[in-house]
C-alpha cells in the first residue's frame, strides 16, 4: 500500500479533460514539493511536473498540477490518445526521511 | 547527447550480491543529486534512494525495504552512480532505474532500466 494515494484508474474521451487526484499527509505532501511523473507503455517515466505546478521545457501546457495542503492533482485537457499511460505522483517524506510514490494512475483514453 | 547508461543487472540467488552501475554523460554529473527507483513486475514505481551531490555532503537516503542491504555511492570524476546490493531477496526482483532528481533545476534523466531477478 503506498503512501501517496491515487486512483488505480481514470479514462476520457479525445479532447476531454481530465483530472488525477494524489492524496497524502503533513509529513509529505502538506510540507513538501510535489512531482508527476507520465509512462509510457516499456519505457522510463518521464517528469511532467516539479516543484507543484511547473512544467519542464517540452511538456505540453496540456498538463498542469496543482497542490492544496494534503492533496495534488494532474489535470490533463485537450485529452490525447498519445497520453494514454500510467501516471504517478512523488514527494519527499519528513518521517520516513525518503521520497514516496503513488500507487500510480492508468489513463485509458477511449 | 545527455544520457544516463546503465550496466551490471541480471540473475542472482536469494541472499546474493549484485552491484549496478550507472555511466552518465551530456550533464554536469557533479551537480546532480542522484536516485535510484525500481519497478516490480506488473507493478508502480518505488524510490530505493537518492545520493546528493559532494557539495552537498554526499548525503544517501534509503527506502525502508533496503536499508542496511542497498549502498548508494558515486564517483564524480569517472561520471558514474552505484548501487551495492547484497542480501538479496525474491521481493527485491525488479526493473532498476538510475536518474537525475528534479528538486534541482528540474533535471530529468532517467537510464535504460536493468532487470534484477532474484531467484
Amino acid at each position: 500500500q503506498s503512501v501517496l494515494t491515487q486512483p488505480p484508474s481514470a479514462s476520457g474521451t479525445p479532447g476531454q479533460r481530465v483530472a488525477i487526484s494524489c492524496s497524502g499527509s503533513t509529513s509529505n505532501i502538506g510540507s513538501n514539493l510535489v512531482y508527476w511523473y507520465q509512462q509510457l507503455p516499456g519505457r522510463a517515466p518521464k517528469l511532467l511536473i516539479h516543484r507543484n505546478n511547473q512544467r519542464p521545457s517540452g511538456v505540453p501546457d496540456r498538463f498542469s498540477g496543482s497542490k492544496s495542503g494534503t492533496s495534488a492533482s494532474l489535470a490533463i485537457s485537450g485529452l490525447r490518445s498519445e497520453d494514454e499511460a500510467d501516471y504517478y505522483c512523488v514527494a519527499w517524506d519528513d518521517i520516513v526521511t525518503g521520497a514516496v510514490f503513488g500507487g500510480g494512475t492508468r489513463l485509458a483514453v477511449l | 547527447e545527455v544520457q544516463l547508461v546503465q550496466s551490471g543487472g541480471g540473475l542472482v540467488k536469494p541472499g546474493g550480491s549484485l552491484t549496478l552501475s550507472c555511466a552518465a554523460s551530456g550533464f554536469t554529473f557533479s551537480y546532480a543529486w542522484m536516485n535510484w527507483v525500481r519497478q516490480g513486475p506488473g507493478k508502480g514505481l518505488e524510490w530505493v534512494g537518492r545520493i546528493k551531490t559532494e557539495a552537498d555532503g554526499g548525503k544517501t537516503n534509503y527506502a525502508a525495504p533496503v536499508k542496511g542491504r542497498f549502498t548508494i555511492s558515486r564517483d564524480d570524476s569517472m561520471k558514474t552512480l552505484y548501487l551495492q546490493m547484497n542480501n538479496l531477496n525474491t521481493e527485491d526482483t525488479a526493473v532498476y532505474y538510475c536518474t537525475t532528481d528534479p528538486f534541482i533545476g528540474a533535471l530529468d534523466i532517467w537510464g535504460q532500466g536493468t532487470l534484477v531477478s532474484v531467484s
